[in-house]
């Protein structure tokens, strides 16, 4: 296993369109992570899942944005009507057990909307 | 909601140099992980800390979790050009048992020539 494989690493869209990504975690990590990084900021939390079911959302996360964990194994991050202000970098991570918190990050999707 | 304080921000310091950078938190966490992050990458877990007191090493990283579970620092020593870039803290776990992991904003460490 190779780590949390994320794709695309770069995505260039117009404003108004909507984009998916796609996170891959550590083969058997039950948890699963998305966050958001803007320039000079920490990530920022958006949501987690414990196996298929989706435990929080951050206020961050309008209705525009949606996170699905179906099987409990790979997840997307779909954002529709895109805004300029969507920008940033969106970063998946994964954790293997409850007990056990280290989360290992995905090189992340970068996301630029013109 | 749960912040995390770090300092400092940035430094700068001449190669061969030790470095200190601590995190505080206005609430308890069950666990603290520190991270490094390289331009256009994902964070890299350095070290986890699970037990208030407890002090870690990974090679020349020494990290503490304060006894009070609201800090944690970080220690660097004998810097070397790679250890260029920024590192996080983050915390975990609190007294609402809340899972998610909060980030710092970051300490940017710069190696002068």
């Amino acid at each position: 296993d190779t780590g949390v494989s994320q794709d695309p690493r770069h995505k260039i869209t117009k404003r108004g369109q909507n984009v998916t990504f796609r996170c891959d975690p550590i083969s058997e990590h039950n948890r699963l992570y998305w966050y958001r990084q803007t320039l000079g900021q920490g990530p920022e939390f958006l949501t987690y899942f414990q196996n298929e079911a989706q435990l929080e959302k951050s206020r961050l996360l309008s209705d525009r944005f949606s996170a699905e964990r179906p099987k409990g194994s790979f997840s997307t991050l779909e954002i529709q009507r895109t805004e300029q202000g969507d920008s940033a970098m969106y970063l998946c991570a994964s954790s293997p057990r409850r007990s056990a918190t280290e989360a290992f990050f995905g090189q992340g999707t970068r996301l630029t909307v013109v | 909601g749960q912040q995390l304080n770090q300092s400092p921000q940035s430094m700068f310091i001449q190669e061969g140099e030790d470095v200190s950078m601590n995190c505080t938190s206005s609430s308890i966490f069950n666990t603290w992980l520190w991270y490094k992050q390289d331009p256009g990458e994902g964070p890299v877990l350095l070290i986890a800390l699970y037990k208030a007191g407890e002090l870690t090493s990974n090679g020349r990283l020494t990290a503490q979790f304060g006894i009070t579970r609201k800090d944690s620092f970080l220690n660097i020593s004998a810097s070397i050009p790679s250890d260029v870039g920024i590192y996080f803290c983050a915390g975990q776990g609190s007294v609402n048992r809340d899972d998610k992991i909060i980030f710092g904003k970051g300490t940017r460490l710069h190696i002068l020539p």
